[in-house]
């Protein structure tokens, strides 16, 4: 277990509704990764975080959005779902940007 | 185009045996390189990480190669067990990235009794 968990493990939305996904990184670490991870695909970064600032952004669209707060743990919201956003959403945390990054077991999302 | 292409993309080997994964990348300026082990329906596990430097490393039964002049990478997998079936994606981190990976799909490994 890498000490990273993610809330919750499984979740069913309809197209248009709105989610927010949480992740609490492992102790003492001060960055957090977002990731997509289609079925058969490897992840694709979206966003990360590091000490509550936006480090960088993937190809997303603005309707994802995300959060840290000062204890560093993370939200991802979605915005006005759509089918293709289907998919295990992974978050990662490391002690800096470069190091390491340690993934929690991912939050399975499926939009109907 | 997705800069770091592995293969194959699926394998089945039989217990006890070895195999060895592919990974070519166009990723540059090149950082480091790393191999995750994903069980099904988990979140990846690091097995190994190199700099430019490093040619070579050594996790257990997995030892990884990279030749950065190729921008190719290996994972071999020695006297695979029942518990290495599970999907291995290799990683490669721009020098400039600040953290921005770039994940191949993975090859799907196998084992079978």
């Amino acid at each position: 277990e890498t000490g990273v968990t993610q809330s919750p493990t499984h979740l069913i939305k309809t197209r248009g509704q709105q989610v927010t996904l949480r992740c609490s990184s492992q102790s003492g670490h001060n960055t957090v990764s977002w990731y997509q991870q289609a079925l058969g695909q490897g992840p694709q970064f979206i966003f990360q975080y590091y000490r509550e600032e936006e480090n960088g952004r993937g190809n997303f669209p603005p309707r994802f959005s995300g959060l840290q707060f000062p204890n560093y743990s993370s939200e991802l919201n979605v915005n006005a779902l759509e089918l293709d956003d289907s998919a295990l959403y992974l978050c990662a945390s490391s002690l800096k940007f470069e190091d390491t990054q340690y993934f929690g077991p991912g939050t399975r999302l499926t939009v109907l | 185009k997705n800069q770091v292409e592995q293969s194959p993309q699926s394998l089945i080997i039989l217990e006890g045996k070895n195999c060895t994964l592919q990974c070519n990348y166009t990723v540059s300026p090149f950082s480091n390189l790393r191999w995750y082990k994903q069980d099904t329906g988990r979140g990846p596990v690091s097995l190994t990480i190199m700099t430019f430097s490093e040619n070579t490393k050594s996790n257990g039964r997995y030892t990884a190669t990279l030749d950065a002049d190729t921008k190719q990478s290996s994972l071999h997998i020695t006297a695979s067990q029942l518990s290495d079936s599970a999907s291995y994606i290799c990683v490669v981190s721009a020098d400039d990235s600040w953290g921005k990976l770039q994940f191949g799909a993975g090859t799907q490994v196998v084992v079978t009794p």
